[in-house]
């Protein structure tokens, strides 16, 4: 199957600091990429959907101003964590499709940010 | 809005014992069912999915999975686990054409040797 990766894999930053995670989908090329936020022992959230060179959408509830998603080309789409906290500790999870609603996802292996 | 329901938050088996992990689904349009699994340190993994026709889907490891589209459910199946499959299961679905994939809460399978 196709490999989406992310980095960094892991992170630590003290509180205030942003944080970059980009996402890459390594050997196909993805219209749409989606970020998945996935606290301990519980699932993935849907926090936002990206297509290539267009604004992100974002779903209820997730600060866009605060989790700003770029999707500058077809295999590279990134989310910066603006002034964290640690209420946003999390794994933070992308995943990439091809073009058409039906074609699977893959996911990326995640990351795991820890804020100070 | 539609919701995922996934019956059991932690089942632990024996090895050789058959597993089926409850799925069910709030839409009534057209859906998209999925199921993935996420071994420990690992990430996300497609085990199987369907889309349309048989509703009987066979999928990788030996799993399989059901769609009753009466009972609005996409139970997960397998007849005789293994210790490797110690994992965390997640079924997912997606809306018609709609571009988003939700997630129900995962089921983690402990299988004891």
């Amino acid at each position: 199957g196709a490999v989406v990766s992310q980095h960094p894999s892991w992170v630590i930053c003290k509180s205030g600091t942003s944080v970059k995670i980009e996402c890459r989908s390594l050997d196909f090329q993805a219209t749409t990429m989606f970020w998945y936020r996935q606290f301990p022992k519980q699932s993935l959230m849907l926090m936002a959907t990206s297509n290539e060179g267009s604004k992100a959408t974002y779903e209820q509830g997730v600060e866009k101003d605060k989790f700003l998603i770029n999707h500058a080309s077809l295999t590279l789409s990134t989310l910066t964590v603006t002034s964290a906290h640690p209420e946003d500790s999390s794994f933070y999870i992308c995943s990439a499709r091809l073009a058409g609603a039906q074609s699977e996802q893959f996911f990326g292996p995640g990351t795991r940010l820890t804020v100070l | 809005a539609q919701s995922v329901s996934q019956h059991n938050h932690h089942v632990i088996l024996s090895e050789a014992a058959s597993l089926e992990l409850g799925c069910n689904y709030s839409y009534g349009g057209t859906v998209n069912l999925f199921w993935y699994v996420q071994y420990p340190g690992q990430h996300l993994q497609l085990l199987l999915k369907y889309f349309s026709g048989d509703p009987l889907v066979k999928g990788i490891k030996g799993f399989e999975a059901e769609f009753i589209k009466s009972k609005f459910s996409f139970n997960l199946r397998k007849p005789s686990v293994q210790w490797s499959d110690t994992a965390e299961y997640f079924c997912a679905v997606k809306e018609g054409n709609n571009n988003d994939m939700r997630f129900g809460a995962g089921t983690r399978l402990t299988v004891k040797p």
